[in-house]
């Protein structure tokens, strides 16, 4: 079965200071990773996602991932945060080839400091 | 944007009463999902549905169940509300063409059971 550990609950950083959610993955079998943000009281969108290729993936908002085989992490980085990052990311997991079920992780809360 | 709309948003109800939450979507997808979200748990998967009369279980589907009589709508029922069923409700689709492999999200449901 595959999991998603996200091993941060929350990280505080402060404005125009770098950042790296951190998300480590279990699964036999090759994935699709997928990090997705959601703002305050909204729905869930898209950052970015790795399916195969450059290891290196850059999303929208300035975020880019590393998919990191040996590892088994898929990490979260931008180098300046702004105040509008303030949100919570998930983290995600789904199987190559198969037709259903995305597996999240718990999410990680960005706190902005000004 | 998926053209996933959600309804109601926000739905106050009491203990041991029915409520039917609906997810439309636009664009005559197959794949559609039912999660809730609740704080610590990220994303758990309810139900789900591949077409038509088509659905399946996900890993908290108890108390919960889902019809689709039509491609673009997907219901969720909640036969006898808990409150424990207190949740976020979020649909999400996948796309039959182009980039088939990511799931997005309607706006959310906000359900209160007193």
């Amino acid at each position: 079965a595959q999991s998603v550990t996200q091993l941060d609950s929350q990280v505080p950083v402060f404005e125009e200071a770098p950042v790296e959610l951190r998300c480590n993955y279990s699964s036999s079998v090759s994935v699709y990773l997928f990090w997705y943000v959601q703002y305050p009281n909204q729905g869930l969108q898209l950052l970015l996602k790795y399916l195969s290729g450059s290891t290196l993936v850059k999303g929208i908002n300035g975020f880019e991932a590393e998919f990191n085989k040996s590892q088994t992490s898929f990490h979260l980085r931008k180098p300046s945060v702004h105040i509008s990052d303030t949100a919570e990311y998930f983290c995600a997991v789904s199987l190559m080839n198969r037709d259903d079920k995305i597996i999240f992780g718990k999410g990680t809360r960005l706190h902005i400091l000004p | 944007d998926a053209g996933i709309t959600q309804s109601p948003r926000h739905k106050v109800t009491e203990t041991g009463t029915p409520v039917t939450l609906r997810c439309h979507q636009t664009e005559n997808h197959r794949y559609m999902y039912w999660y809730r979200q609740d704080p610590g748990h990220g994303l758990r998967l309810i139900h789900y549905s591949y077409g038509v009369k088509d659905t399946d279980k996900g890993e908290v589907s108890d108390g919960y169940s889902v019809s689709r009589s039509k491609t673009e709508d997907f219901l969720l029922t909640l036969e006898s509300a808990t409150s424990s069923q207190t949740s976020v409700y979020f649909c999400a689709i996948r796309r039959d063409r182009g980039d088939t492999d990511t799931q997005y999200f309607g706006p959310g449901t906000r359900l209160t059971v007193l």
